[in-house]
């Protein structure tokens, strides 16, 4: 099916571990998204991307790092892992037509990291 | 800078009941978008509805409605008739269209909304 696919969706790290999300969408969509949602605080946007090869930070961007080698593809990275970065995180990637109206959205079914 | 206040943290009702979820935004820009996104326990977010700045028309898809007023900066969200399946976590968003493609989706903290048989 056409989406947003997340992988791992469930990981266990111990602190000072490294690791790295894929993100990987078939839609062909521009724009790419990493979130990481915590109880209380809604989703709050960490890394995106506006293009292959190009990207950007968003409200949370320390102590992780992205790449979007690929269009189809935005990768999260955790050099160093700590318990403050136990969450859900959430993949998304949208498109935007030609008159330059952003459409899409569309969501990963996420991954729950844990940090001990 | 854009932001999205959902007042309402947590909602209990009985099934049948009607429940409104506010939605407060805050932006500088004449165009912007307005999202409402469902989360079950299964944890997926689910679109239910987007809505530009210039449509302020209320929307109805079944038992679910929006009522957008610029005037007082809300997106509200009602779900008549409640049913224990609409139990999840419900998010505002809001959007800003950028011509540098840097425009993202800023979601308010969720409301979590319990509907007991």
């Amino acid at each position: 099916n056409a989406g947003v696919t997340q992988t791992p969706k469930f990981r266990v790290l111990k602190t000072g571990q490294s690791m790295t999300l894929l993100c990987a969408q078939d839609m062909n969509h521009e724009y790419m998204y990493w979130y990481r949602q915590d109880p209380g605080m809604g989703l709050r946007l960490i890394h995106y991307s506006v293009g292959e090869g190009t990207t950007a930070k968003g409200e949370v961007p320390d102590g992780y790092n992205v790449s979007r080698l690929k269009k189809q593809n935005f990768l999260l990275g955790l050099e160093s892992a700590a318990p403050s970065q136990t969450s859900v995180y959430f993949c998304a990637s949208s498109y935007r037509d030609s008159y330059g109206i952003n459409y899409g959205y569309t969501f990963g079914s996420g991954t729950r990291l844990t940090v001990v | 800078a854009q932001k999205v206040t959902q007042a309402q943290t947590e909602i209990s009702v009985v099934e049948k009941e009607d429940v409104t979820l506010d939605c407060v935004y805050e932006t500088r820009d004449t165009t912007y978008y307005l999202f409402w996104y469902k989360q079950p326990p299964s944890g997926e977010l689910v679109f239910l509805i987007r809505r530009n700045s210039f449509d302020e028309q209320n929307e109805i898809s079944g038992r679910y409605s929006w009522n957008f007023q610029k005037s007082t900066s809300s997106f509200n969200f009602t779900i008549t008739a409640s049913q224990v399946v609409d139990s999840a976590v419900y998010f505002c968003a809001l959007s800003v269209p950028r011509g540098s493609g840097s425009e993202k989706l800023v979601f308010g903290k969720g409301m979590k909304l319990t509907v007991n048989p």
